[in-house]
């Protein structure tokens, strides 16, 4: 499988601090993606890098990209209570049946104010 | 808002019924992919499409079946339902088949009681 698996599971930080994410996959990809859900509701996408980024910034996002040891990173700076949510990485590669975009099981983050 | 739509938002039926989802794409995307999310569970890839035809397959059961339509929407169905089948069913939607970000409906809401 070509998953990748999100650490740490949860995620507990008080509002101003920063969240850290990571992500691990197992095979060569094109890209890797960042995703939000917020309980119940349709992702929403934050972030692509490509397999040649290193790092990507969107506003408070900074993304990274280590194709050598087959992980990313998610860090969050300044968190505000609105960050609460789940956090999914996404890996868009080819595999058995196709060209598959692949989702992690999620970090949740729970940011208190 | 995305731009993808999904019907129903909630679908309560019993074990061994038949239902059909609805999804329609963001204006614009040739690409829609179904997922299974079970009670905080990550993202199950079902199957996507691209313009129509069948472009890749995770780990969809044979119960279930789904197509993309000519005017690009989608429809997943499942049938002989089980309890195990309860789920949030996500639709999404992208541009390019690979490569770019998915665009997600707000679920349909599967109950098999």
């Amino acid at each position: 499988s070509q998953q990748g698996e999100e650490d740490p599971q949860a995620l507990s930080i008080q509002e101003g601090e920063n969240a850290t994410m990571n992500c691990s996959y197992k095979t060569s990809i094109n890209n890797l993606q960042w995703y939000r859900q917020n309980s119940g509701r349709g992702l929403v996408h934050l972030i692509l890098i490509r397999s040649n980024e290193r790092e990507k910034h969107s506003g408070r996002l900074r993304v990274t990209l280590d194709t050598s040891k087959k992980s990313s990173s998610l860090l969050i700076t300044a968190s505000r209570a609105a960050d609460t949510a789940s956090y999914f990485c996404a890996t868009d590669a080819a595999g058995t049946g196709g060209f598959k975009t692949i989702f992690g099981a999620g970090t949740r983050l729970f940011v208190k104010a | 808002d995305s731009g993808v739509t999904q019907t129903p938002k909630h679908l309560i039926t019993a074990t061994g019924q038949r239902v059909t989802l609805r999804c329609s794409p963001r204006s614009g995307d040739l690409s829609v992919y179904w997922y299974q999310q079970s009670l905080d569970q990550g993202l199950q890839f079902l199957i996507q499409y691209y313009n129509g035809e069948e472009r890749a397959k995770g780990n969809i059961l044979e119960r279930f079946s789904a197509q993309q339509f000519p005017d690009l929407h989608s429809e997943l169905n499942l049938s002989s339902l089980e309890l195990g089948d309860s789920a949030l069913y996500f639709c999404a939607s992208s541009i390019q088949g690979q490569n770019s970000p998915l665009h997600f409906g707000n679920g349909t809401r599967l109950t098999v009681t």
